[in-house]
């Protein structure tokens, strides 16, 4: 079955810069999408189609791919980045989530 | 506003059934594929199931293919999730959740837990 990878954790001081990445087989001809999820929380997309930014998402978050992996990067990351982060694409008709990355922000 | 509501879960047995329901509002449901995705306790999402937007087309994870079964009733503007032979491992929060505004879930419900335990 088809399988994104994340890693599990990534660290940034605040008002750094925080990449989270999500590889996967083919990725490169596929969308990737990306999902906060702050504790006790639904989802929330915050990247759609690689790079797409929802109304209402700040500029800070931006997403890219290069070859088989998307990049989800958080400039001047605030506290309330803090939280879990997943990727997302489609696989033939079924749809598949990453892992999941834990941010911390300290 | 637009919002999805999620009712239904709680504590079954293994072997057991239980109906999850989501009522839509805000946003005219025909039209829009419907999806159910889930959370086990302090683990990650998992996407389970999705119905197109006439109930005619149905696609299931490998791991629920068989006991549980996706439905919905536009008139309703609700979507169904029936599951069957329910095993521990289906414990989880369900949410269910729709591509509205994007082709990504951008709507999603606040969950229902289900907890299969004896």
């Amino acid at each position: 079955s088809y399988e994104l990878t994340q890693p599990p954790s990534v660290s940034v001081s605040p008002g750094q810069t925080a990449s989270i990445t999500c590889s996967g087989d083919k990725l490169g001809d596929k969308y990737a999408y990306w999902y906060q999820q702050k504790p006790g929380q639904s989802p929330v997309v915050v990247i759609y189609q690689d790079s797409k930014r929802p109304s209402g998402i700040p500029e800070r978050f931006s997403g890219s791919k290069s070859g088989n992996t998307a990049t989800l990067t958080i400039s001047g990351t605030q506290a309330m980045d803090e939280a879990d982060y997943y990727c997302q694409a489609w696989d033939s008709s079924t749809v598949v989530f990453g892992g999941g990355t834990k941010l911390t922000v300290l | 506003e637009v919002q999805l509501v999620e009712s239904g879960g709680g504590l079954v047995q293994p072997g057991g059934s239980l109906r999850l329901s989501c009522a839509a509002s805000g946003f005219t449901f025909s039209r829009y594929w419907m999806h159910w995705v889930r959370q086990a306790p302090g683990k990650g999402l998992v996407w389970v199931s999705r119905i197109n937007s006439d109930g005619s087309s149905t696609t299931y994870a490998d791991s629920v293919k068989g006991r549980f079964t996706i439905s919905r009733d536009n008139a309703k503007n609700t979507v169904y999730l029936q599951m069957n032979s329910l095993r521990a491992e289906d414990t989880a929060v369900y949410y269910c959740a729709t591509p509205a505004y994007s082709d990504a879930f951008d709507i999603w419900g606040q969950g229902t837990m289900v907890t299969v335990s004896s």
